[in-house]
Parts: structure tokens; C-alpha cells; sequence
């Protein structure tokens, strides 16, 4: 596609159900990142996929946190039992190598709010 | 541990007038100075970007000028519009290594006419 496409734009649910996300990166980037953006807090790291593996999970919160890649294109990002603090925008961006000089391409974000 | 560090957090601007943001980083060991801009209800965009290998770094109104020695870069608008209102993040990595970018926590700008 033309850009990220990220899904969905809004979620609401309860406290202690499982989110799944969704991200659809531009056709023939390789690298797939996962960021968190809290009021106040800037853009948090959480993940990153080059091609299917992630050499970098470092910033996943906790074991509640999971994400695949598969194909090297949709990637998914879980939250299982989810909390009140889990309530943030999850932005995916995706680059055609994952060298730390690459632009990255964000989408919109999916907003999750934890009742 | 905050590895790159923004100010001001907010910043109110005349329409006209020059912003300018501020970050600092700890590792010696980025060489990679991007800033993206954020639109409300949208993502963050690459707006400017520059290495340490030069002083200064200009695109039309927006300079990014970085001073290697006290490890700080910061980004300045010149003649900044309405249309320039938008948070903004400058971030930093290495160019040699994979992985991702360390973000700063943000600036939201707004520029009154």
C-alpha cells in the first residue's frame, strides 16, 4: 500500500481482556517497528521485526506484551489481560532496512483506551 | 534512564516568529539526529535530519544546528506559521547499528497568528 495502515483506529475495552493490533507495513520494507505514545511520555520503543524475527524485544513491558510478524509483512501486537496503564497509542512504522539511519514511516496508531 | 532529553515541553510562538526546540543526548555513541513532526490523529513524519559530521543543517525554515562537544543539537523554524503547530520529536541512533530510534518526550508547538 501506500503507506502504514494500522488497525483498528480506536479500540475501547475492559480491563483484563486480551487486544489484538494490527499493522500493515509499505510493500517491501523489511524493518517493522512498534512504538507506545502516552500523554507526556514521548514515543516509547517496544519492538522491532526484521523480516520475521525480532532482534530487538527489549521494550515490551511485560510477558503480557507479545507480537508476530509473519510473510515479513502483518505484523500483530498483543496485550493479554489488559490494564488501565495499557491504555496509550500504539504506532507501527516500517523501513526498508532496519540500519539506524532509515526513515521510518508511521501510521496514524491504534488508540486503546482500558476501561 | 532517559537517553535523549527535550525542551521546552510546550512552546507559544507568533505567527512569524522563530522556534526553537532543544535535545540532549548521553551515548557518544549516535551519530544519527533525526526530528519527526506530529499532526494531531497522525503519525510522526521525518521533518529534518543530520550527523555529526557537520555543524549545521538547513531545509528551508527548519535548521538543525549540533554541537557535538556538549552533545546537543536543537532544531529552529524560522518565520513559523499556524500551519507549523504540531508536536515535535527530535530522536537519535546509530547509523552502523540495527535497531531503533531513541525518541525525545516531545514538544508541542503553537504558533498564534
Amino acid at each position: 500500500g501506500a503507506g502504514v495502515s494500522q488497525s483498528p483506529s480506536n479500540k475501547v475495552t475492559e480491563k483484563g481482556k486480551d487486544v489484538e493490533l494490527r499493522c500493515d507495513p509499505i510493500s517491501g520494507h523489511t524493518a517493522l517497528y512498534w512504538y507506545r505514545q502516552s500523554l507526556g511520555q514521548g514515543l516509547e520503543f517496544l519492538i522491532y521485526f526484521q523480516g520475521n524475527s525480532a532482534p530487538d524485544k527489549s521494550g515490551l513491558p511485560s510477558d503480557r506484551f507479545s507480537a508476530e510478524r509473519t510473510g515479513g509483512s502483518v505484523s500483530t501486537l498483543t496485550i493479554q489481560r489488559t490494564q488501565q496503564e495499557d491504555s496509550a497509542v500504539y504506532l507501527c512504522a516500517s523501513s526498508l532496512r532496519s540500519s539506524g539511519a532509515n526513515v521510518l514511516t508511521f501510521g496514524a496508531g491504534s488508540r486503546l483506551t482500558v476501561l | 534512564q532517559q537517553q535523549v532529553k527535550q525542551s521546552p515541553q510546550s512552546l507559544i510562538v507568533q505567527k512569524g516568529g522563530i522556534s526553537i526546540i532543544n535535545c540532549a543526548y548521553e551515548n557518544t555513541a549516535f551519530d544519527y539526529f533525526p526530528w519527526y513532526q506530529q499532526f494531531p490523529g497522525k503519525g510522526p513524519a521525518l521533518l529534518i535530519a543530520i550527523r555529526p559530521d557537520v555543524s549545521e543543517k538547513k531545509e528551508g525554515r527548519f535548521t538543525i544546528s549540533f554541537n557535538k562537544s556538549a552533545k546537543q543539537f536543537s532544531l529552529h523554524i524560522m518565520d513559523s506559521q499556524p500551519g507549523d503547530s504540531a508536536t515535535y520529536f527530535c530522536a537519535a541512533s546509530r547509523e552502523g547499528s540495527q535497531g531503533n530510534l531513541i525518541f525525545g518526550k516531545g514538544t508541542k508547538l503553537s504558533v498564534k497568528p
